[in-house]
């Protein structure tokens, strides 16, 4: 079935460099994405979002990037901070109820 | 704002007993409410669907018979695992929608003996 996949299982940057998790999403009816942080033993952290009809949207050190041509998505976070260290999911809503489809998750490690 | 809480944040049991978990969203009302498991190193998968006064909706493959779920107010979710066996044993995590997006609670770990 269709499904959000990510690129990269794990990801190691050292502190100070720039972030970029990638996400492949098969579904070229998704409008609505979502970028979420998980720390170990703990629930998922919106990051954030971004609609079908932008191409860019900014954070606070986080940018999403969203490429509907090739069905791609990424996250880019500036300057890594080990506190950045978690698994990242991108998701997309599955249905009109509003759940998610996640991705797979990378895991992202921070060096000092 | 936009707090998930549940509980209880683990619990262990043996088989064959039932266990009730708790989502309640603190500082908003929350209509639709989603259950997710997650084994460790995998994704969530989306249990159910649980709607404020309605049946749950759930996931193909998924047993509404052991996986009981109760939207009874505009705050509060439960899923009771019921006559639970060690391969129920997991992360169980809830959601609740509200201002436009989804907001996580902090999980609940399940261990089955």
């Amino acid at each position: 079935g269709e499904s959000v996949g990510l690129h990269l299982p794990t990801l190691s940057v050292q502190e100070g460099d720039n972030s970029i998790i990638n996400c492949a999403y098969s579904n070229s009816a998704s409008d609505y994405f979502i970028w979420y942080k998980q720390e170990s033993g703990k629930g998922p952290q919106f990051i954030i979002d971004i609609r079908s009809n932008m191409d860019k949207r900014q954070g606070q050190r986080v940018t999403v990037l969203l490429n509907k041509t090739v069905k791609h998505l990424s996250l880019q976070i500036a300057a890594t901070q080990p506190g950045d260290s978690a698994v990242y999911f991108c998701a997309e809503i599955k249905n009109s109820g509003y759940a998610l489809n996640f991705g797979k998750g990378t895991s992202l490690l921070v060096t000092p | 704002g936009a707090v998930v809480s549940q509980h209880p944040s683990w619990v262990i049991c043996k088989s064959g007993t039932s266990v009730k978990i708790e989502c309640r969203s603190l500082d908003f009302q929350a209509t639709t409410m989603f259950w997710y498991r997650q084994f460790p190193k995998q994704s969530l998968m989306l249990m159910a669907t649980s709607n404020e006064g309605s049946k749950a909706t759930y996931e193909q493959g998924v047993e509404k018979d052991k996986f009981l779920i109760n939207h009874a107010s505009l705050t509060l979710s439960t899923l009771t695992v019921t006559s639970a066996h060690p391969e129920d044993s997991s992360f169980y995590i809830c959601s609740a929608r509200g201002q436009g997006t989804q907001y996580f609670g902090p999980g609940t770990r399940l261990t089955v003996l």
